[in-house]
């Protein structure tokens, strides 16, 4: 059964940093291109970021780029998202998410909730 | 990278159909088959109902049917249940390597 498992989210101060993780299991990762989708409160889906099975390529959405950075570990199964100079904008929760260049989204992790406020 | 256009809220009676429509532009929607839709249930993860404009994953009901002319795709869902009332998304692989969802559109069933 195809597992992913977030995890690392929390309340956060405008300007911090946080990282989170993403636990996967039941498939073989390094086979996978892997994204990041967020969910604002209340708000649509935003896809924020994906990265190629070997982490040769990486893609972001504008909004993200210079302050969140893409990565991956196939030895632990893992994938992470720094982020960095954080925004109260980026509040949300946060969905790691199985699919690639012109693959769908086909699992979805159950989120994570980040949280940016003073 | 704008958001794809959906409408807001769309609603029917049980047993009846509906089409919720999807708009983008050449640099996604219509630049390539690779349209899906989400549905998602109230503080639930999205699931995936439709992948590459028209096709169902193992385990969807056939009830859910997709389709695209130009820059604009859509989902149909033919004899509604209520299990169906849920907010569902489109997405677009786009011209610059990314993805686009739509805004949204809440399903309530009367």
């Amino acid at each position: 059964e195809v597992q992913l498992v977030e995890s690392g989210g929390g309340l956060v101060q405008p300007g911090g940093s946080l990282r989170l993780s993403c636990a996967a299991s039941g498939f073989t990762f390094s086979s996978y291109w892997m994204n990041w989708v967020r969910q604002a409160p209340g708000k649509g889906l935003e896809w924020v970021a994906n990265i190629k099975q070997d982490g040769s390529e990486k893609y972001y959405v504008d909004s993200v780029k210079g302050r969140f950075t893409i990565s991956r570990d196939n030895a632990k199964n893992s994938l992470y998202l720094q982020m960095n100079t954080l925004r109260a904008e980026d509040t949300a929760v946060y969905y790691c998410a199985r699919g690639g260049i012109a693959r769908p989204f086909d699992y979805w992790g159950q989120g994570t909730l980040v949280t940016v406020s003073s | 990278q704008s958001a794809l256009t959906q409408p807001a809220s769309v609603s029917g009676s049980p047993g009846q159909s509906i089409t919720i429509s999807c708009t983008g532009t050449s640099s996604d929607v219509g630049g390539y088959n690779y349209v899906s839709w989400y549905q998602q249930h109230p503080g639930k993860a999205p699931k995936l109902m439709i992948y590459d404009v028209s096709k169902r994953p193992s385990g969807v009901s056939n009830r859910f049917s997709g389709s695209k002319s130009g820059n604009t795709a859509s989902l149909t869902i033919s004899g509604l249940q209520a299990e169906d009332e849920a907010d569902y998304y489109c997405s677009s692989y786009t011209s610059s390597s990314t993805w686009v969802f739509g805004g949204g559109t809440k399903l309530t069933v009367l």
